[in-house]
Parts: structure tokens; sequence; C-alpha cells
């Protein structure tokens, strides 16, 4: 069974940059894998943030931007500001399965 | 502008069936797939499958297949989720996603489906 890894839980300070990275249990993420990003809040429907590893919606903020970093996808905020505080999750597609599978998501706090 | 909306929230008793729609408005219906996605209590999201707007070819996930049906009208532009067998680790919110370039751009607002006795 394919397995995307990603960091359960991370922390940032206001203004500040992380990066949140995407692992693929069948080896290192390409952009054949297509891999998007999706921001959660509570109550709310995932709002679609990158596509195509670094492609943005029309309306993903500029500070957020995809990119593959050492085998894995990656999502980076750059200038985080207190309402980037949510749930991401990646999504990567696997051609031999013709099938879609999300990470387990990482907990984004800004403190 | 693009809307998916989505039917209301279901109760439904283990072993029972239950159908979600999701009305697409904004677009052509057939130039995109609609994909169905699940969160259930405290989880993370899980990708079901894949329903293609223009001919109906469908992906559905491992674990849901013969458990699962998607199918569309392209008369009322609307797409169906049936799951069969219901279980209570079936409880969660189910949503539909328009497919665009390899990904899921817009969203519908998700359907509460509850399975008790």
């Amino acid at each position: 069974q394919t397995v995307v890894t990603q960091e359960p839980s991370l922390t940032v300070s206001p203004g500040g940059t992380v990066t949140l990275t995407c692992a693929s249990s069948t080896g290192a993420v390409t952009s054949g894998y297509y891999p998007n990003w999706f921001q959660k809040k509570p109550g709310q429907p995932p709002r679609a943030l990158i596509y195509n590893t670094s492609d943005k919606h029309s309306w993903t903020p500029a500070r957020f931007s995809g990119s593959l970093l050492g085998g894995k996808a990656a999502l980076t905020l750059s200038g985080v500001l207190p309402e980037d505080e949510a749930d991401y999750y990646c999504l990567l597609y696997f051609r031999t399965t013709q099938s879609w599978v999300f990470g387990g998501g990482t907990k984004l706090t800004v403190l | 502008q693009v809307q998916l909306v989505q039917s209301g929230a279901e109760v439904k008793k283990p072993g029972a069936s239950v159908k979600v729609s999701c009305k697409a408005s904004g677009y052509t219906f057939t130039s995109f797939g609609i994909s169905w996605v699940r969160q259930a209590p405290g989880q993370g999201l899980e990708w079901m499958g894949w329903i293609s707007g223009y001919n109906g070819n469908k992906d559905y996930a491992q674990k849901f297949q013969g458990r699962v049906t998607m199918t569309t009208d392209t008369s009322t532009t609307t797409a169906y989720m049936e799951l069969r067998r219901l279980r209570s680790d079936d409880t969660a919110v189910y949503y539909c996603a328009r497919d665009h370039a390899n990904g899921a751009d817009y969203w519908g607002q998700g359907t509460l489906v509850t399975v008790s006795s």
C-alpha cells in the first residue's frame, strides 16, 4: 500500500519562513506525481493552493510556493501570517494504480 | 463563478447506502472531472475516486472498490457518489471537487454522513 508522509506538526513565528514536505513510500517524488497542496481549516472545505508541483491558483497568496526538494514535494510559506495556521495536505498521483493519495497532513501552528 | 453545491447531511444505519449529490454550475460540466474526498472526524483527507464529466470514465481508490459508485448526469450538471454497506467508520464529511490540470481546484461545501445504529 502506497503511503504519503508529511511532518505531523510544525511551528513557525509570525513573519517567519517554514517548509513542509511530502514523501512517497515508492521513492523520490518527481513532477510526474503532479504534487498538489491544500489548506484545511476546521469547518471549511479544503482550499487548493498549488498544483503541478509549483503552479499557483489565481487566489493563492504569493507567500506560498511549491517545489521539489531532496526527493520530496515541498510547500514553503514565506512571511507567515497568523491566518496561515491550519492543516496542510499534499496530494500525489500514482500512475501504476491510476489513483491519488493524500499525505497525512501537517498541522501548522503560528506562534 | 464556479460553484459546487452538495446535498444535505445524512444519518444512516450500518449496512445501508447513501447517495451524495454535487450540483455544478459556472463552468462547462463536460470539460472537467469530479473527484470525491472524505474526512473522518479527527482524521486526514482521503481520496475516494474520480469520474470524468465528459464520458463517465472512473477511477476508484482500491479501498472503496466494490462499495462505491460514482455517476454523473450531464443534463443537470450533477455528480453523484453512492457508498454501500455503510459501517460506523464511514462516518465522515464527504466533499466533491472539480478536477483541474492534474489536481483539484473548486470544492463543494461538504456533506456530513453519520452512520449509527
